[in-house]
């Protein structure tokens, strides 16, 4: 059984702050790491990925990838009241499949 | 370009009807994927395609649950006599691309919040 682990929150931080989401798994197969913001009511739209050990960044968002750790996170710079959303961890092992946690809710404050 | 659309956007059925839901994928796209997500919790994966090939079907909850993707594009998630406990969203989801190493960005479709009453 494939999991993820990710604290369902919610985490509230102030406008401006730096905003860090954590995700465990348990599958080392594992290869691709990708996080997806799904706001209420809307499906999840992708915000970055990850393939390899160390930090990627891509304007606000820095995802970072420990896979001795099988840990993933995703750190927010900056971050604004439109950031108010569930984030999603997905990693993946095998023809693309996403094996999702159940997300994080993060409420930024203005 | 166009994105990943589904239909019907909402349905609701009475227990033990059948629904069919419908998924056309960003063209070109080799890979197509159903995910089943339930209130409160992520997608969870159902089945999955490469071009007309079902390549894992594992994620299907019992044998009510049917899907075919038969000239590789368009993709129709069939339920047969539903249930109370299929009430979801069904989200469908295309990558340009599938490895069994390494995994391509899906993009999603806006879903098809199904009601069983």
């Amino acid at each position: 059984q494939k999991e993820v682990e990710q604290n369902s929150g919610p985490l509230s931080v102030p406008e401006g702050a730096i905003a860090s989401l954590n995700c465990t798994y348990s599958d080392r197969g594992s290869q691709s790491f990708f996080w997806y913001r799904q706001y209420s009511g809307k499906s999840p739209e992708l915000i970055m990925f990850i393939y390899s050990n160390g930090d990627k960044e891509d304007g606000r968002f820095t995802a970072q990838l420990n896979k001795a750790s099988q840990y993933v996170s995703l750190l927010i710079r900056d971050s604004q009241p439109s950031d108010s959303a569930t984030y999603l961890c997905a990693p993946s092992s095998g023809y693309s499949t996403l094996t999702f946690g159940k997300g994080t809710m993060l409420l930024v404050s203005p | 370009g166009a994105g990943v659309s589904q239909s019907p956007r909402y349905k609701v059925a009475k227990r033990g009807q059948d629904v069919a839901l419908r998924c056309d994928p960003i063209s070109g796209h080799v890979s197509l994927f159903w995910y089943q997500q339930a209130l409160g919790q992520g997608p969870e994966f159902l089945t999955y395609f490469q071009n007309e090939a079902q390549l894992d079907k594992s994620g299907l909850p019992s044998d009510r649950f049917f899907a075919e993707r038969p000239e590789g594009s368009v993709s129709t998630l069939k339920i047969q006599r539903t249930q109370q406990e299929d009430s979801a969203v069904y989200l469908c989801a295309s990558s340009l691309a599938g490895d069994r190493e390494v995994a391509y960005e899906q993009y999603f479709g806006p879903g098809t919040r199904l009601t069983v009453t």
